[in-house]
């Protein structure tokens, strides 16, 4: 089986702009989480999609959104990028949802500038 | 919310030493992952642990439960540079229902040849 493909694997953004990350999850895995690493704060949960529905979400401002499509694909958009934007941003797969064994992509690498 | 603290933060040994990370939960753990990442990508699945007093091995890993202290401790024997990375734990926080999984901000370990 193919793992979770994040695309594209890097990006700079100056700020102000908005930007749409995408990520494909392993077949037949119907629930993605999205979260955002950096140095200081570690790795903290975004929100989580399931069968097309956002079943969970962190406290993030409402700049970050995402969607899921039927095919389990999804996307995360974030508006009026900011520099504290600059991330990885790692999305996970797994069969039932997040507290199942989640499978990681390699992450999009984001700079703000 | 739920909080991990990870210990030591950063760890460098000598090839062939046996080392232990610990993660220290804050709230109850109903559910404890360790996850391992090299520097920039994915997270990769080690271990999942479910049940306090739970002892798992793969390879020259072995991670445990201590359901009663609230934590859970990841032991590598004869570390090889193989094992360099950033060890992560991640936690459920509620015994039913659909939870986010929070994650403890790693430990780095280098292996010196």
């Amino acid at each position: 089986k193919a793992g979770v493909t994040q695309t594209p694997r890097y990006l700079i953004k100056t700020r102000g702009q908005q930007v749409t990350l995408s990520c494909s999850p392993i077949s037949g895995h119907r629930s993605v989480s999205w979260y955002q690493q950096t140095p200081g704060q570690g790795l903290q949960f975004l929100f989580e999609y399931f069968s097309e529905t956002q079943r969970n979400k962190g406290n993030f401002p409402g700049r970050f959104s995402g969607r899921q499509f039927s095919n389990s694909r999804s996307e995360m958009n974030v508006s009026t990028l900011e520099l504290g934007d600059s991330a990885l941003y790692l999305c996970a797969s797994s069969s039932q949802g997040a507290r199942n064994i989640q499978y990681f992509g390699a992450g999009t690498r984001l700079s703000v500038l | 919310s739920q909080e991990l603290e990870q210990s030591p933060q950063s760890l460098i040994v000598q090839e062939g030493k046996n080392l232990t990370i610990n993660c220290t939960s804050s709230k109850t753990l109903y559910g404890l992952y360790w996850y391992k990442q090299k520097y920039g990508e994915g997270l990769i699945f080690l271990m999942m642990l479910q049940k306090g007093g739970e002892e798992k091995s793969h390879e020259k890993i072995t991670a445990k439960l201590d359901e009663k202290k609230q934590q859970s401790s990841l032991h590598i024997t004869a570390s090889q540079p193989s094992h360099a990375g950033i060890y992560l734990c991640g936690a459920d926080g509620n015994a039913g229902g659909y939870q986010k999984v929070t994650f403890g901000i790693g430990t780095k370990l280098q292996v010196i040849p």
